[in-house]
């Protein structure tokens, strides 16, 4: 099976500037997951979807942070305005809630460096 | 909400000697434990995982152990290679219907000198 796609790759951005990130997660699972990591560090939730409404957005810096899941299978997050602090691997990953598994998949995720 | 510690940050051992990292989470609702490989500029990829109502689940050279009363599991991988070298994450998380998010632990460097 395909796995987590991401793009873009690589982005480097300005501070104040916006960008986005799309990802598609693997063909039938219903939940899709957002995580920041920052060099050095474990990867930490920012949204979790199941199908296309949220499940968990409580550490989503919501003044410049958004993200949305239309019709419950690709997803985006976005950044308006950027800050310095926000350099980091944006990592989308998926899991079915279906059977025995539990595996959550990860995308290659999205380097962003913002200056 | 979940909180994971890792232990220790970096690790450095021989080819053919074993590798532990331990790990210690709060949230005593918390199912599910699985580890993560990460190589430079890669994504995380599992390695081993364990659920609660086992105590210890092995695969080949690599094994994890939990113990729920004291909240802490631990990853053990034996006769380490230098392709083990790796940044290694444990998480934890509680799985059910919904398959919540994983809370990870700050990752230990392992460096196995040939």
């Amino acid at each position: 099976e395909a796995g987590v796609a991401q793009s873009p790759r690589y982005k480097i951005i300005e501070k104040r500037q916006s960008v986005a990130f799309w990802c598609n997660p693997i063909s039938g699972h219903a939940t899709l997951y957002w995580y920041q990591q920052i060099l050095g560090q474990g990867p930490k939730l920012l949204i979790q979807f199941q199908n296309n409404g949220v499940v968990d957005d409580s550490q989503l810096p919501k003044d410049r942070f958004s993200a949305e899941r239309l019709k419950g299978v690709d997803s985006t997050l976005k950044i308006q305005p950027a800050k310095l602090e926000d350099s980091a691997v944006y990592l989308c990953a998926s899991s079915t809630i279906q059977g025995y598994s539990y595996e959550q998949y990860f995308g290659p995720g999205t380097r962003l460096t913002v200056t | 909400g979940e909180n994971v510690e890792q232990h220790p940050s970096t690790l450095s051992v021989q080819e053919g000697d074993s590798a532990v990292i331990k790990c210690t989470y709060s949230d005593s609702a918390s199912n599910y434990f699985p580890w993560y490989k990460q190589e430079l500029g890669k994504r995380p990829q599992l390695i081993i995982d364990i659920r609660s109502n086992v105590g210890e689940k092995k695969d080949q050279r690599i094994a994890v152990t939990l113990n729920k009363t004291a909240k802490h599991f631990s990853l053990h991988i034996t006769e380490t290679q230098p392709e083990d070298s790796a940044v290694y994450f444990c998480a934890a998380s509680l799985r059910d219907t919904g398959r919540r998010a994983l809370t990870f632990g700050s990752g230990t460097r392992l460096q196995v000198q040939p």
